[in-house]
């Protein structure tokens, strides 16, 4: 059974840096052909792609967002961590982690988790 | 890079057909067999409906089919079924980054 869970803070300051950890089971990262992802969905609003990770530490941005975001992997621990730089309210909104598939296909999400970035 | 061209908005009745359309360019969904769809029901994580273009995964019953033509890909829900009024997105590999762009997405409502 493959699951995938965020952790992070609900809450975050403007200007602040955000951390988000992705802990999944059930797949190893050091199989060839694994990635993992992270998208986020502002509230009312549409899926945005932001980052990924291969298993061969292939890395891939939203060109968008790309200065802000590191991603980065933990094969032993079967964990994904985000961090998102100068958190701006607009940043609010759930994130998903998720494994992909070579050809991008989003095949497992996990719950997401929601968070607000507010003074 | 920007989002894929999804219609707002989509309505059905029980048992009918409905299409949902997914536009974008020769960058991504015109130029690679990646497209995938994804169904969202309030409050609640994507699900994985169709990949590279047409294919379900397992569990995904066969009154779900897509396909593509030009820069132009598809979504179909034939049977039309009250569980299947959600959100749909779709999403497509982009040379443009290396990366993924989705739609919109399209509200569909079964009447």
């Amino acid at each position: 059974q493959i699951t995938l869970k965020e952790s992070g803070p609900t809450l975050v300051k403007p200007t602040q840096t955000l951390t988000l950890t992705c802990t999944f089971s059930g797949f190893s990262l050091s199989t060839s052909g694994v990635g993992v992802g992270w998208i986020r969905q502002p509230p009312g609003k549409a899926l945005e792609w932001l980052a990924l990770i291969y298993w061969n530490d292939d890395k891939r941005y939203s060109p968008s967002l790309k200065s802000r975001l590191t991603i980065t992997k933990d094969t032993s621990k079967n964990q994904v961590v985000l961090t998102m730089t100068n958190m701006d309210p607009v940043d609010t909104a759930t994130y998903y982690c998720a494994r992909i598939t070579v050809t991008r296909a989003v095949d497992y999400w996990g719950q997401g988790t929601l968070v607000t970035v507010s003074s | 890079q920007s989002a894929l061209t999804q219609p707002a908005s989509v309505s059905g009745s029980p048992g009918q057909s409905i299409t949902i359309s997914c536009t974008g360019t020769s960058s991504d969904v015109g130029g690679y067999n990646y497209v995938s769809w994804y169904q969202q029901h309030p409050g609640k994580a994507p699900k994985l409906m169709i990949y590279e273009v047409s294919n379900r995964p397992s569990g995904v019953p066969d009154r779900f089919s897509g396909s593509k033509s030009g820069n132009t890909a598809s979504l179909t829900i034939s049977g039309l079924q009250a569980e299947d009024e959600a959100d749909y997105y779709c999403s497509s590999y982009t040379s443009s980054s290396t990366s993924v762009v989705f739609g919109g997405g399209t509200k569909l409502t079964v009447l």
